[in-house]
């Protein structure tokens, strides 16, 4: 299994509360993402990052915000909760961006997000 | 936009036989493909992926490719219960020679009845 885990694993938390999640890698990989899950919309792309401090919007990125200052972690951040941002979030890593192999995407085990 | 479209199910099979799920997407110009498997409440893990046109085995799962006609697909031999799970198709497109990302499909549920 790729090295890479999530914290924390479940959170419950209030609208209008900001929420930081993390990504830790072990495998010293250039590419991190962050996707959503949620039914009947499968796994969407929210930011993504190709290395340390360079990051770049995805599908639905509105409502959220990424750092990355170091190779193994990557923090998403809602900055302020709401209840639409229920959902699972899965970290994934690759070791690069361009087609051939290595853009192989590796998933984390998730976050479970609860917003009242 | 860049779609990529699955039967969402489920798919019911008996266990031993073949399971078939199949996969299209919308842009000729893509790249790379995967087959992920995601068990409930699990994160999806990698069992496929393919390049080129044409067939790849691996042990009980084979993925077909057919760009012209932008399906691809993933063969379950021998289906166990123990394959029942949700697949999800993947496909990395090309926008312009510039790297796109990967863009999921929905899922189709997989159900092997012993």
């Amino acid at each position: 299994d790729a090295g890479i885990t999530q914290s924390p694993r479940h959170k419950v938390t209030e609208t209008g509360t900001p929420v930081t999640l993390r990504c830790h890698q072990t495998e010293n990989h250039r590419y991190m993402y962050w996707y959503r899950q949620d039914p009947g919309h499968g796994l969407r792309l929210i930011h993504y990052s190709y290395g340390v401090k360079d990051t770049d919007k995805g599908e639905v990125s509105d409502g959220y915000s990424v750092s990355r200052s170091k190779t193994e972690d990557f923090l998403l951040t809602l900055e302020s909760a709401t209840s639409s941002q229920t959902s699972v979030y899965f970290c994934a890593i690759s070791e690069s961006g361009l087609a051939g192999g290595r853009e192989t995407q590796y998933f984390g085990p998730g976050t479970r997000l609860l917003v009242l | 936009q860049k779609e990529v479209e699955q039967n969402s199910g489920p798919l019911s099979v008996p266990e031993g036989a073949i399971a078939s799920l199949n996969c299209t997407y919308s842009d000729r110009v893509s790249q790379s493909f995967f087959w992920y498997r995601q068990y409930s409440g699990k994160s999806p893990e990698l069992i496929m992926s393919i390049y080129s046109n044409g067939d790849k085995e691996d042990g009980r799962f084979t993925a077909q490719l057919n760009k012209a006609s932008q399906y691809v697909s993933l063969l379950i031999r021998d289906s166990q219960p123990s394959d029942s799970a949700t697949y999800l198709c993947a496909v990395k497109f090309n926008y312009g020679g510039s790297q796109g990302n990967l863009i999921f499909g929905k899922g189709t549920k997989l159900s092997v009845k012993p």
